[in-house]
């Protein structure tokens, strides 16, 4: 039973435009929702937090939106660069320990 | 360049071999994890540590057996592996526990190959 699901696998954006990036859930008991970056051969990269008391979190050129009624959250990065190509993942924390991953999307920016 | 370092960062072994992973970070933080990760699938966390006691064991065989001699240093020690093994070894570590204490910060992994 997948409790974090990114849907899209691949997402191709033009440099300088918003990617917008979506994950659903189904756990209403995650309290505590990040977004991580990996590029090949590396470990994931904490990018940005929103806890579900919040529906906002914004750092830099990174957004994070919680809409607990849908358990849907996005990440929306504007403007876009190259340097953002990645997969990118969806976690929720489950019982203030356990990190649940979201299968990835692989974001490609297009010059 | 990362603050959890992992190593080796490739291992091949035998069926029958015994290898230890080894993770080590200076944050200070007292929480520490062992995820896997198969090709194109998210990391599954594996155990969590919390100030040197394991909290969580996510039913993992005990081919798999970690340990945390103190609070820098995660072990992930490897004995009759079966090829489905093969995988990325992910640690991560955090300031503890919890939500106020996120996030996790991962190491670059072990790349593990089961012969």
């Amino acid at each position: 039973d997948q409790q974090v699901k990114q849907n899209s696998p691949s997402l191709s954006v033009q440099e300088g435009r918003i990617s917008i990036l979506n994950c659903d859930y189904t756990n209403s008991m995650f309290d505590y929702f990040l977004w991580y970056k990996k590029y090949p051969a590396e470990g994931p990269t904490f990018l940005i937090s929103i806890s579900s008391i919040k529906d906002k979190n914004e750092d830099g050129r990174f957004t994070v939106f919680l809409n607990k009624s849908a358990k849907h959250l996005s990440l929306h990065i504007v403007p876009s660069q190259p340097g953002d190509s990645a997969v990118y993942f969806c976690a929720a924390i489950q019982g203030a320990q356990k990190l649940v991953f979201g299968q990835g999307t692989r974001l490609t920016i297009n010059p | 360049d990362t603050e959890v370092t992992q190593t080796p960062k490739h291992l091949v072994m035998g069926m029958t071999n015994k290898k230890s992973l080894k993770c080590e970070q200076h944050m200070g933080h007292r929480a520490m994890y062992w995820y896997k990760q198969k090709a194109k699938k998210p990391p599954e966390l594996m155990f969590v540590y919390s100030y040197e006691k394991l909290s969580i064991n996510e039913s993992v065989p005990s081919r798999f057996s970690p340990e945390c001699p103190n609070s820098s240093l995660l072990n992930l020690h490897l004995h009759a592996l079966q090829p489905e093994d093969s995988a990325l070894y992910l640690c991560a570590s955090s300031r503890e526990t919890g939500f106020g204490a996120q996030p996790q910060h991962f190491g670059d992994g072990t790349r593990l190959s089961i012969l």
